[in-house]
C-alpha cells in the first residue's frame, strides 16, 4: 500500500492567516492527489481532486499543489469556518489510502 | 439534487450479522462507482472498497478483504456493506462516497456500534 504522511498533525491559526498543510507520498502518485475537509461531526467534504483542481463550490481561498510526492494545501486567509480536520488520499493505486489528518484550530 | 442517504445508526452483539445500506439519488447510479470509508471512533478516515454498480466489479483494501463484503441492486440505487459475523473492533462510523478516483459525495454516515 501507499502511504500518505501529512504534517502538521495538528495547527492553531489565527483569522486571517495563511495556513499550509502537506502530504508526502511514499511512492510517486503523478497528479492523484485529493483534499477533504471534515467538520466536527460532519462527513467529509472533497476540497480538492487531482492536487490541483478545486472542487464545485469550494471557495476560492483554498488551493491544492504539487506532483510525484509532495503536496500542498493551502488555506490564503483562514476563516472562523474553516475548523475542521484535512485529509488528503491518494488515488494513483489500490487500496486508495488517506493520510492520518490534520487537525486546524482557529486561535 | 445529488444525495447519498444511509441506513440508521446500528447496535449490535458480537457473533451477530450486519448490512448497512447507501441509496443514491438525483443522478444515474451506474455512472459512478459507490465507495466506503470507515472511522473508528477518534480516528482516521480508512479507505475500505469499491464497487461500480454498473457491473458489480469490486475493489478491496488488503485490510478490509474478507472482513467485509461490499454489494450494490443498481434495480434500487443501493450500495450495501456487510458483515457476516461482527467484532467489538468493528465499532465505528462508515460513510459511502460516491466516485472512484476521488469521493465528490458523501453519505452522513453509520454508526455501528458492536458491544456485549
Amino acid at each position: 500500500d501507499i502511504q500518505m504522511t501529512q504534517s502538521p498533525s495538528s495547527l492553531s491559526a489565527s483569522v486571517g492567516d495563511r495556513v499550509t498543510i502537506t502530504c508526502r507520498a511514499s511512492q510517486r502518485i503523478g497528479s492523484y492527489l485529493n483534499w477533504y475537509q471534515q467538520k466536527p461531526g460532519k462527513a467529509p467534504k472533497l476540497l480538492i481532486s487531482a492536487a490541483s483542481s478545486l472542487h464545485t463550490g469550494v471557495p476560492s481561498r483554498f488551493s491544492g499543489s504539487g506532483s510525484g510526492t509532495d503536496f500542498t494545501l493551502t488555506i490564503s486567509s483562514l476563516q472562523p469556518e474553516d475548523l475542521a480536520t484535512y485529509y488528503c488520499q491518494q488515488s494513483y493505486s489500490s487500496p486508495h489510502t488517506f493520510g492520518q489528518g490534520t487537525k486546524l484550530e482557529i486561535k | 439534487e445529488v444525495q447519498l442517504v444511509q441506513s440508521g445508526t446500528e447496535v449490535k452483539k458480537p457473533g451477530e450479522s450486519l448490512k448497512i445500506s447507501c441509496k443514491g439519488s438525483g443522478y444515474s447510479f451506474t455512472t459512478y462507482w459507490i465507495g466506503w470509508v470507515r472511522q473508528m471512533p477518534g480516528k482516521g478516515l480508512e479507505w475500505m472498497g469499491i464497487i461500480n454498480p454498473a457491473d458489480s466489479d469490486t475493489r478491496y483494501s488488503p485490510s478490509f478483504q474478507g472482513q467485509v463484503t461490499i454489494s450494490a441492486d443498481k434495480s434500487i440505487s443501493t450500495a450495501y456493506l456487510q458483515w457476516s459475523s461482527l467484532k467489538a473492533s468493528d465499532t465505528a462510523m462508515y460513510y459511502c462516497a460516491r466516485g472512484e478516483i476521488w469521493f465528490d459525495r458523501w453519505g452522513q454516515g453509520t454508526l455501528v456500534t458492536v458491544s456485549s
